[in-house]
C-alpha cells in the first residue's frame, strides 16, 4: 500500500480566512481524489485530479495536483462554517483500489 | 434516489463474540468495497467485489474477517471472535463498474465498539 501523508492534522480558523491542506507521497499516482467527511457520514467525493500540474476549481475550493503526481493541495478561500469537516485525499493505486491519507480536520468558527 | 445504506449504524459487542455488518449498495452498481476507518487514521481497504469476479480480499487483516456478496447486491462483512482492536467505523461503498477514476459512493458506516 502506498502511503499518503496529510498536513496539518488539525486546522481551526475564523470564518472568512483562507486555508490550505496538503497531501504528500513518495509514490506516483495515476489520479488523486479529495473527499470531505462530516461526522456520522461517509466520505463524499469533491474532485478527481488526473494530470500532473492540473488545477481544478469548485467555487471557493481550488485543488492542485503536483507536476510529478506525488502530491496535491486543497485551498479554500473565505472559509465558511459549512466547510467544517474531515478532508481526505486518496491516491488511485490500480483500477479500483484507493490509498487514503489520515485526513485533516478543519473547523471554521463563525 | 437511495444511496448506500448500512446496518446497524452502531454495534457494541463483547470481546470474543461474532458480528455481522450489512451493506446495501446503490441499485445497479456492480462494484462494492469495504473499508475500515480507525480513530485518527485514514480509510483502510478491506475487500472489493465486482460482478461475478473473484473478490479482492487482500486487505482483510486476519482470517477472522470474511465477506460475502449475495446475488451481486447486498454484502455482509463478518468478524469472528472480535477483539478490542477491531473497534472502528466500517464503511461500505459502491460504484457503477469498479473502473479507473470512478466515483465511489459511501454509506454512513457502522460504528463497532468491542468491549
Amino acid at each position: 500500500t502506498q502511503l499518503l501523508e496529510q498536513s496539518p492534522q488539525f486546522l481551526s480558523i475564523q470564518e472568512g480566512e483562507n486555508l490550505t491542506v496538503y497531501c504528500n507521497s513518495s509514490s506516483v499516482f495515476s489520479s488523486l481524489q479529495w473527499y470531505r467527511q462530516e461526522p456520522g457520514e461517509g466520505p463524499v467525493l469533491l474532485v478527481t485530479v488526473v494530470t500532473g500540474g492540473e488545477v481544478k476549481k469548485l467555487k471557493r475550493l481550488t485543488f492542485q495536483f503536483g507536476d510529478a503526481r506525488k502530491d496535491s493541495s486543497l485551498h479554500i478561500t473565505a472559509a465558511q462554517p459549512g466547510d467544517t469537516g474531515l478532508y481526505l485525499c486518496a491516491g488511485e493505486e490500480n483500477d479500483y483500489k484507493l490509498s487514503f491519507g489520515a485526513g485533516t480536520t478543519v473547523t471554521v468558527r463563525a | 434516489g437511495a444511496g448506500v445504506s448500512q446496518s446497524p449504524s452502531n454495534k457494541v459487542t463483547e470481546k470474543g463474540k461474532d458480528v455481522e455488518l450489512r451493506c446495501d449498495p446503490i441499485s445497479g452498481h456492480t462494484a462494492l468495497y469495504w473499508y475500515r476507518q480507525s480513530l485518527g487514521q485514514g480509510l483502510e481497504f478491506l475487500i472489493y467485489f465486482q460482478g461475478n469476479s473473484a473478490p479482492d480480499k487482500s486487505g482483510l487483516p486476519s482470517d477472522r474477517f470474511s465477506a460475502e456478496r449475495t446475488g451481486g447486491s447486498v454484502s455482509t462483512l463478518t468478524i469472528q471472535r472480535t477483539q478490542q482492536e477491531d473497534s472502528a467505523v466500517y464503511l461500505c461503498a459502491s460504484s457503477l463498474f469498479g473502473g479507473r477514476r470512478e466515483t465511489q459512493y459511501f454509506g454512513p458506516g457502522t460504528r463497532l465498539l468491542v468491549l
